[in-house]
């Protein structure tokens, strides 16, 4: 089973700034078959992210997402108000096993 | 426009069953694959099950295989999770969601609001 660690666990930022999270595979997962999502107190999940980069319908442009092999990063370029939640990567491999990352929190500093 | 909504959690002794549902409307239900995602009280989201749109090929976590069924009625747009032998380790909000594409797809572009299901004497 293909085990995904985010980093940080939480994050402390302001609105305006640039956030960096970043999810590691404990192997190689291929580029096609990694998510991010958003999850705000009380909701279902939010899709952000497939494939690594693409953004998902209706996702604003400050969200992008890169990386490949066992290193992938979400990247939201200038925080808006709304965007403090927590975030969790997501990956699926042959079987297919899904497996989710930790989370990391994004709180306001 | 999409919508998932569950039905049929509640409180269960250790030991016991419940059956969840998940009605879908606003697309092609049989298309596509879906999934049962559970969430404990303060914790990260885990994945339960996910089946095929044909509900041909399911698979399952380690931690409900031999003891959780997901199964679909296409006629019905409906999706189920069959939980038997429930634990206290089982006690979560239960999400169904569609997978976002129509083949070899396991990412997930909508949910539902989710089922608390809790298992407690």
């Amino acid at each position: 089973e293909i085990v995904l660690t985010q980093s940080p666990d939480t994050l402390s930022l302001s609105p305006g700034e640039r956030a960096t999270l970043s999810c590691r595979a404990s192997q190689s997962v291929s580029s096609s078959y990694l998510a991010w999502y958003q999850q705000k107190p009380g909701q279902a999940p939010r899709l952000l992210i497939y494939g690594a980069s693409s953004r998902a319908t209706g996702i604003p442009d400050r969200f992008s997402g890169s990386g490949s092999g066992t290193d992938f990063t979400l990247t939201i370029s200038r925080l808006e108000p709304e965007d403090f939640a927590v975030y969790y990567c997501q990956q699926f491999g042959s079987s297919p096993k899904i497996t989710f990352g930790q989370g990391t929190r994004l709180e306001i500093k | 426009e999409v919508q998932l909504v569950e039905s049929g959690g509640g409180l269960v002794q250790p030991g016991g069953s419940l059956r969840l549902s998940c009605a879908a409307s606003g697309f092609s239900f049989s298309s596509y694959a879906m999934t049962w995602v559970r969430q404990a009280p303060g914790k990260g989201l885990e994945w339960v099950s996910v089946i095929s749109g044909g509900g041909g090929s399911t698979y399952d976590a380690d931690s409900v295989k031999g003891r959780f069924t997901i199964s679909r009625d296409n006629s019905k747009n409906t999706l189920y999770l069959q939980m038997n032998s429930l634990r206290a380790e089982d006690t979560a909000v239960y999400y169904c969601a569609k997978s976002r594409c129509s083949t070899s797809c396991y990412t997930f572009d909508y949910w539902g609001q989710g089922s608390l299901v809790t298992v407690s004497s």
